[in-house]
């Protein structure tokens, strides 16, 4: 199973909005709506922002919206702020029941 | 409230074994898996594969069959990770997470696997 296809680094500016997509096959992100997204901050464990590709956990700030579309999903953060410097990991269910994740994308807040 | 709490940092020398615990606590639904996530120094998270805490049936992604072995105590609600035959390449930060869903809500701290002569 291939990793999904993240950008290496996106950045934007206090208040501005991002977008990371997150690019699989049929196989994965295609497959099922089973799409979830990790914010990870250095030397700490992934944390969940986004799961079932556009569901927020209790506590995750609602400038987080995820989406999909085909074998694309996005993650949407408005209204950028320094604290949501970060790095980001897509990871999705797959056709082989297991999953795969995204290569990482650093979020940068000039 | 559930916790996922692992054992700590390992230094081992290229050849030796090491064996990583994970133990959970709260509720977690029924059936869950416990899967092992690694984490290379400065790369991106990695799926190793997971362990169902019902049957104890293991499944390991490709790239990790061999000399990776995942285990269970279910009396102590306790996984494991073992690797064997170390070599500098497993130098990693390696995680645990429960899964009853399609997702991960639930991390281990992480455990420093270094390998080094």
């Amino acid at each position: 199973q291939s990793a999904l296809t993240q950008p290496a680094s996106v950045s934007g500016s206090p208040g501005q909005s991002i977008t990371i997509s997150c690019t699989g096959t049929s196989s994965d992100v295609g497959a099922y709506n089973y799409v979830s997204w990790y914010q990870q901050d250095p030397g700490t464990a992934p944390k969940l922002m986004i799961y079932e590709v556009n569901n927020r956990p209790s506590g995750v700030s609602y400038r987080f919206s995820g989406s999909k579309s085909g074998s694309t999903a996005s993650l949407t953060i408005s209204g950028l702020q320094a604290e949501d410097e970060a790095d980001y990991y897509c990871s999705s269910y797959t056709t082989t029941n297991s999953w795969v994740f995204g290569g990482g994308t650093k979020l940068s807040v000039l | 409230q559930v916790q996922v709490v692992q054992s700590g940092s390992e230094l081992k020398k290229p050849g030796a074994s090491v064996r990583v615990s994970c133990k959970a606590s709260g509720y977690i639904s029924i059936g869950y898996g416990m899967n092992w996530v690694r984490q290379a120094p400065g790369q991106g998270l990695e799926w190793m594969g997971w362990i169902n805490t019902t049957t104890g049936y293991p499944t390991y992604a490709q790239g990790f069959t061999g000399r990776f072995v995942f285990s269970l105590d279910t009396s102590v609600s306790t996984a494991y990770l073992q690797i064997s035959s170390l070599k500098a390449e497993d130098t990693a930060v390696y995680y645990c997470a429960p899964s009853g869903d399609y997702f991960f809500k639930y991390w281990g701290q992480g455990t420093l696997v270094t390998v080094s002569s």
